[in-house]
């Protein structure tokens, strides 16, 4: 089974900073995708960025990017010129490409940003 | 574009109690989910269908069930509610050809 880890509970950083969140995962699967996902208060799931497995190229959407490191199975996210909005918790995400598309998501990194 | 949606968005149940969770897309997805969040924590996969008739169960399927039988609508039964369910409930689907979840805003339900 696929398990996900995120070390950190809790984040803060101040507005306009950087600050990466950490996701590691274990899998025997070849095959497969990597999220992030943010969670406002308003409780809706929202796809920050998304990371296919076979590409070597890290994802980027405008202020995130990822550092994908396929052979320590690890997937930090990165957040340049953090806003107030980017407050939420984060959840990393793991989905295997096969016919059921399971996903498996971290127990999620709570993020402030302070004013 | 309604998407995946979810009702009620609030409910109390008491102990042994039952009741069934709506979840309709109108995306045509042929995946579809059933997630709990318990306070603080990650969510975690109740069951889950690639398809009308198909259903499988995920980490946490005690005490629920599940039906498929129209690639829209994917309700969630619980018929004895106990207070171990009180949660927040997330319905989502998946299209195979597009590796991303969309999800529903989500029930909170609460076991009394």
């Amino acid at each position: 089974a696929q398990t996900v880890t995120q070390s950190q509970p809790e984040m803060s950083v101040q507005e306009a900073e950087t600050v990466t969140l950490s996701c590691t995962y274990d899998t025997s699967e070849s095959n497969y995708y990597l999220f992030w996902y943010k969670q406002p208060p308003s409780r809706q799931m929202i796809l920050v960025i998304r990371q296919e497995a076979y590409k070597q190229q890290n994802a980027t959407e405008n202020r995130f990017s990822v550092n994908f490191q396929k052979a320590a199975k690890s997937f930090s996210l990165k957040i340049s010129d953090s806003q107030l909005g980017d407050t939420a918790m984060y959840f990393c995400a793991f989905m295997k490409q096969t016919n059921n598309n399971d996903m498996r998501f971290g127990a999620g990194t709570r993020l402030t940003v302070k004013p | 574009n309604a998407g995946v949606t979810q009702t009620p968005k609030f409910r109390i149940l008491k102990i042994g109690q039952s009741m069934t969770l709506q979840c309709t897309q109108d995306m045509n997805h042929n995946y579809m989910y059933w997630y709990r969040q318990d306070p603080g924590m990650g969510l975690k996969l109740i069951y889950y269908s690639v398809g009308a008739g198909i259903t499988d169960k995920g980490e946490v399927p005690n005490g629920y069930n599940v039906s498929r039988s129209t690639t829209e609508d994917f309700p969630l039964r619980l018929e004895l509610a106990a207070p171990s369910q009180t949660s927040v409930y997330f319905c989502a689907s998946s299209y195979l050809a597009i590796p991303e979840a969309f999800f529903g805003q989500g029930t909170r339900l609460t076991v009394v």
